[in-house]
């Protein structure tokens, strides 16, 4: 199976910051890739799919980049709604449908 | 509105069994790919299972053998039956729905999710 890791596994970052988190797959998944966004307690969120895909009414600060074994999730100017846990996950030999380990984004 | 309510979690001894369901609204459970994720406490997600549109399944190896995925297309409500449980299985159970955006389908993608039904495996 295809492995997904995640690094920063978290980062701490102010209010405006841009915030960059990558994931990088053990094997080449073309475009084959999600991310979602999760907070305490409640059930993740789509945000990115087909790596840079911005699913709708998701703000236009969230943005993904890649392809084959390495991408990206940047978030242009950090806003206080988007601390949270970000996941990544791998698309491409579905199933299973793996995730990454996550990226907790916190409050600096 | 699509919405997704799962039940059926609790607290059940190592060995048991114990079925959740999620009740589907806005769309036709049989028409989509849907899924089974979970989360132990403080953990990342973990696929689980699937099952498509045409009806095949396909499971984690973590619980292939002991978990079976089902719906009832009258009731469109989609099942996980979980056997021979172990602590490990303990979690919070998502069901999830693919992606359906503008005129394109993205079945490995999940868009829509449950509030999640919490399964404590403990004696």
């Amino acid at each position: 199976d295809i492995q997904m890791t995640q690094s920063p596994s978290s980062v701490s970052a102010s209010v405006g910051d841009r915030v960059t988190i990558t994931c990088r797959a053990s094997q080449g998944i073309s475009s084959w890739l999600a991310w979602y966004q999760q907070k305490p307690g409640k059930a993740p969120k789509l945000l990115i799919y087909a790596a840079s895909s911005l699913q709708s009414g998701v703000p236009s600060r969230f943005s993904g980049s890649g392809s084959g074994t390495d991408f990206t999730l940047t978030i242009s100017s950090l806003q206080p709604e988007d601390f949270a846990t970000y996941y990544c996950q791998q698309a491409n030999s579905f199933p299973p449908g793996t995730f990454g380990g996550g990226t907790k984004v916190e409050i600096k | 509105e699509v919405q997704l309510v799962e039940s059926g979690g609790g607290l059940v001894q190592p060995g048991g069994s114990l079925r959740l369901s999620c009740a589907a609204s806005g769309f036709t459970v049989s028409s989509n790919y849907m899924s089974w994720v979970r989360q132990a406490p403080g953990k990342g997600l973990e696929w689980v299972s699937v099952i498509y549109s045409g009806g095949s399944t396909y499971y984690a190896d973590s619980v292939k053998g002991r978990f079976t995925i089902s719906r009832d297309n009258s009731k469109n409500t989609l099942y996980l039956q979980m056997n021979s449980l172990r602590a490990e299985d303990t979690a919070v159970y998502y069901c999830a729905r693919d992606s359906k955006e503008g005129s394109g389908w993205y079945p490995e993608y999940f868009q829509h999710w449950g509030q999640g039904t919490l399964v404590t495996v403990s004696s």
